[in-house]
């Protein structure tokens, strides 16, 4: 069964720097896929969205790349700042099932040090 | 332009009551969505609600209830309530109620059972 994921994996980095927080999904199914942001005691935020029929998406400081041979998502985050700390958190949206069926991951906790 | 919101912010209720959770979604928004987030991990689907209509059921037992109203505002109920139903509960909406909409959430309403 799955763990009860009290404790989430974590990256730390400098202020200024690039990170990149990863995502594995389960079902080759799936066909739409949300990155969510997620600051102490707030609902998610959306950041940003991208489809199966694509591998990449850009946003403001924001890209998304998707791998559907290894079922794997990344959001890449540029010139991070102390405001980008939060719980990060990939979503995947199945196509069977109702538009509200969002699968979340565990998340990661991305701290951003000044 | 108000986001989703959702009543009350916190709550605290004891083993054996009943609790009434309200969201009301974005202007213009016709779908909402019921999330349970329990601490440490993330969001996990419950229920969707289009047009008034249930559209989606995550795996949760027939203690939690929900309807829609004719204005899209919506509750989810929650009876003989458990400690472990102690966790953050979200509510999303979106435009159409399809599949591959962006879902925004609202700030959530934090359970604590007693």
């Amino acid at each position: 069964g799955e763990s009860v994921g009290l404790h989430l994996p974590t990256l730390s980095v400098q202020e200024g720097d690039n990170s990149i927080i990863n995502c594995a999904y389960s079902n080759s199914a799936s066909d739409y896929f949300i990155w969510y942001k997620q600051e102490s005691g707030k609902g998610p935020q959306f950041i940003i969205d991208i489809r199966s029929n694509m591998d990449k998406r850009q946003g403001q400081r924001v890209t998304v790349l998707l791998n559907k041979t290894v079922k794997h998502l990344s959001l890449q985050i540029a010139a991070t700042q102390p405001g980008d700390s939060a719980v990060y958190f990939c979503a995947e949206n199945r196509s069977e099932g109702s538009q509200g069926n969002l699968i979340f991951g565990k998340g990661t906790k991305l701290s951003v040090k000044p | 332009d108000a986001g989703v919101t959702q009543s009350p912010t916190h709550l605290i209720k004891t083993r054996g009551q009943h609790v009434t959770l309200r969201c009301s979604p974005i202007s213009g928004h016709k779908s909402v969505s019921w999330y349970q987030q329990v601490l440490g991990q993330g969001p996990q689907f419950i229920f969707q609600y289009y047009e008034k209509e249930e559209r989606g059921r995550g795996n949760f037992p027939d203690r939690f209830s929900a309807r829609q109203f004719p204005n899209y505002s919506s509750e989810l109920n929650v009876n003989a309530l458990l400690l472990g139903d102690s966790a953050l509960y979200l509510c999303a909406s979106s435009p159409g109620g399809v599949r591959g909409e962006t879902q925004y959430f609202g700030p959530g309403t934090r359970l604590l059972v007693l």
